[in-house]
């Protein structure tokens, strides 16, 4: 069964100050690694997909960066705007197109 | 705005009751997903349907169904709640079949509360 294991749970930073994020997965086989973005009484919106090792994607003061195991969510000089709730989600490539294991978030603080 | 509406936000009722969620897809959007959320549990996939019929089945209890309308609407009907059923519940949708991307749009959830 896949799994998503991801952290801390919870991280408290100052504004500026850089840190990443961590998600640990476990899949036969890997279709794709998802991160989401969920503010507080919010549905969880889309960030980034990674489809292999190696890969990276940047939007803004956020990086994703994949490798077999592990996919890491890197914030440079985080806002106060930054804070929410961080998903990671896989998808197995032995499983069917349809469904995301998510999971269980980590809460992003960033105090001004 | 991801454009997926769901209705309604808030939902309080007792134990053994029967409650309906309801979900309107972006426009365009001819698959939809039903998610669970839950403190202990985070998100799960319950189900999936694409242009009206069921695609895929995830952790959804016998107590609880769905469907899709032709207008592409999707409704979760909760049958029979327990305590335990208490959680957010979110409707996402997706251009295709399945989730090539990985970008879905979800809703803003409804909110069931078992007493």
């Amino acid at each position: 069964e896949d799994q998503v294991t991801q952290s801390p749970e919870a991280l408290r930073l100052q504004e500026g100050e850089s840190s990443s994020l961590n998600c640990s997965y476990t899949v036969s086989g890997l279709r794709g690694l998802f991160w989401y973005r969920q503010d507080p009484g919010k549905g969880p919106e889309f960030l980034f997909t990674l489809y292999s090792a190696g890969e990276e994607k940047e939007k803004e003061r956020l990086k994703a960066t994949l490798t077999k195991k592990e996919s890491f969510l890197h914030i440079t000089a985080p806002k106060p705007e930054d804070s929410a709730t961080y998903l990671c989600a896989v998808q197995d490539s032995g499983g069917s197109n349809y469904k995301l294991t998510f999971g269980k978030g980590t809460l992003l603080t960033v105090n001004p | 705005d991801s454009g997926v509406t769901q209705t309604p936000k808030h939902l309080i009722t007792a134990t053994g009751q029967r409650v309906t969620l309801r979900c309107s897809p972006r426009s365009g959007d001819l698959s939809v997903y039903w998610y669970q959320q839950s403190l202990d549990q985070g998100l799960q996939f319950l189900i999936q349907y694409y242009n009206g019929e069921e695609r895929a089945k995830g952790n959804i209890l016998e107590r609880f169904s769905a469907q899709q309308f032709p207008d592409l609407h999707s409704e979760l009907n909760l049958s029979s709640l327990e305590l335990g059923d208490s959680a957010l519940y979110f409707c996402a949708s997706s251009p295709g079949t399945g989730i090539a991307t990985g970008e879905l749009f979800f809703g803003e959830g409804s909110r069931l509360t078992v007493l």
